[in-house]
């Protein structure tokens, strides 16, 4: 079936590095997607969303990359810091219009060593 | 605190018996998602409200599972007889629908059954 998920599990980094985190979806009917991060304990915090309509799009030291054409999200960290340590989602609607019913990727732990 | 706040964060319970958790979402949010978590996963969309109106059930809602949002405000999720395979996070989200639609997570609720 339809399904959104990542190309590695852990990643590890040393600070101040820049990390990158993939993410490969399936449904080509998704138009929106969206990168989590949630620490320990917490529920997942919104980070950067894309469109399908774009291919980049920036934020605060973070970049959402989009290919269509091989179905592939990246999120880029700059600058990595011990509070970036969390796992990492990346979400998807899986549908044209509204962005309710996201369905999410299994994670990747990212550790962040000073 | 004005973001999605969820009641209680931990809950124990024994085989069998019922369980009742409590969002409050942001309050000028109409819309209101429940989604569980098991460790190591993703969150998985279960339900969720506009306004008062419970627009769509995923088949992971078994007869057990009862969610209301009664004034359009906040929302309880029931479990009835609770089994082992209940254990999760249980976590709630809201949203402000529209193009710009973008969902935030409360910290959930941990229940356990032993």
């Amino acid at each position: 079936g339809e399904s959104v998920g990542l190309h590695l599990p852990t990643l590890s980094v040393q600070e101040g590095d820049n990390s990158i985190i993939n993410c490969a979806y399936s449904n080509s009917a998704s138009d929106y997607f969206i990168w989590y991060k949630q620490e320990s304990g917490k529920g997942p915090q919104f980070i950067i969303d894309i469109r399908s309509n774009m291919d980049k799009r920036q934020g605060q030291r973070v970049t959402v990359l989009l290919n269509k054409t091989v179905k592939h999200l990246s999120l880029q960290i700059a600058a990595t810091q011990p509070g970036d340590s969390a796992v990492y989602f990346c979400a998807e609607n899986g549908r044209g219009g509204s962005n309710y019913k996201l369905t999410f990727g299994k994670g990747t732990l990212l550790t962040v060593n000073p | 605190d004005t973001g999605v706040s969820q009641n209680p964060r931990h809950k124990i319970t024994k085989r069998g018996q019922n369980v009742t958790f409590r969002c409050d979402p942001i309050s000028e949010h109409n819309r209101l998602y429940w989604y569980r978590q098991t460790l190591g996963q993703g969150p998985e969309f279960l339900t969720y409200f506009q306004n008062e109106a419970q627009l769509e059930k995923s088949r992971l809602l078994s007869d057990r599972f009862s969610a209301e949002r009664p004034k359009g405000s906040f929302s309880t999720l029931e479990i009835q007889r609770t089994e082992q395979g209940d254990s999760a996070m249980y976590l709630c989200a809201s949203s402000l629908y529209g193009v710009h639609e973008k969902l935030f997570f409360g910290s959930g609720t941990q229940l356990s059954v032993l």
